[in-house]
């Protein structure tokens, strides 16, 4: 079964860290790029970041670009994204999704998504 | 920047074929695709490259995309088909998603 599985939300101050995981499995993961969504509590979609299928395309939304950071560890199936500077508009549920192609773009689309994780930013 | 529009809400009775449109500028010259969301769960992919439907996904469920719009269309709307529903594509390197559309099967 082709899956993928968020970890690492939780509660974090204003100002404060957070590096989600996602772990991948049921497909050949250094063959697609993988990306982050995420959908604040009652909100639509909204798109985060992406990676290419070896590390070396890398995208962002202009609202998280300079404090978000995404990485991925092919060995280990696993996609990250370390944030920071976290704010309350950070608030949301992360969905990790996998991509259909090697190199995101223009005939790429979000094929497979995870439960998502919350990560909730409050003092 | 480019953005995709939808509308917030359609209503269609069952049986009957529902269509939820998608619009920006030129869109017709990228492709569309279609997540169906319900509540409480994560999005599932419904159409991508504007046509295709990944397997699994029922007949009754079409694309189009031409010009400004981008369509989604149910065929023969099932009380199971309500749902919130968005478009996307690419513009570059970045990714829009349209508000959602909210479609009631009353």
């Amino acid at each position: 079964e082709v899956q993928v599985v968020e970890s690492g939300g939780g509660l974090v101050q204003p100002g404060g860290s957070l590096r989600l995981s996602c772990s991948a499995s049921g497909f050949t993961f250094s063959t697609v790029a993988m990306h982050w969504v995420r959908q604040a509590p009652g909100k639509g979609l909204e798109y985060v970041s992406t990676i290419s299928s070896h590390g070396a395309s890398i995208y962002y939304a202009d609202s998280v670009k300079g404090r978000f950071s995404i990485s991925r560890d092919n060995s280990k199936n696993t996609v990250y994204l370390q944030m920071s500077s976290l704010s309350a508009e950070d608030t949301a549920v992360y969905y990790c999704v996998k991509g259909l192609v090697e190199q995101p773009g223009w005939n790429d689309a979000f094929d497979i998504w995870g439960q998502g994780t919350m990560v909730t930013v409050s003092s | 920047s480019y953005e995709v529009t939808q509308p917030p809400s359609v209503s269609v009775s069952p049986g009957q074929t529902a269509s939820i449109t998608c619009s920006g500028d030129k869109l017709g010259d990228k492709f569309a695709c279609w997540y169906q969301q319900k509540p409480g769960q994560s999005p599932v992919l419904v159409i991508y490259q504007d046509v295709k439907r990944p397997s699994g996904i029922p007949e009754r469920f079409s694309g189009s995309n031409s010009g400004n719009t981008a369509t989604l269309t149910i065929s023969g709307t099932q009380a199971m088909d309500e749902a919130d529903y968005y478009c996307q594509a690419w513009d570059s390197s970045t990714v829009l998603f349209g508000g959602g559309t909210k479609l009631t099967v009353l």
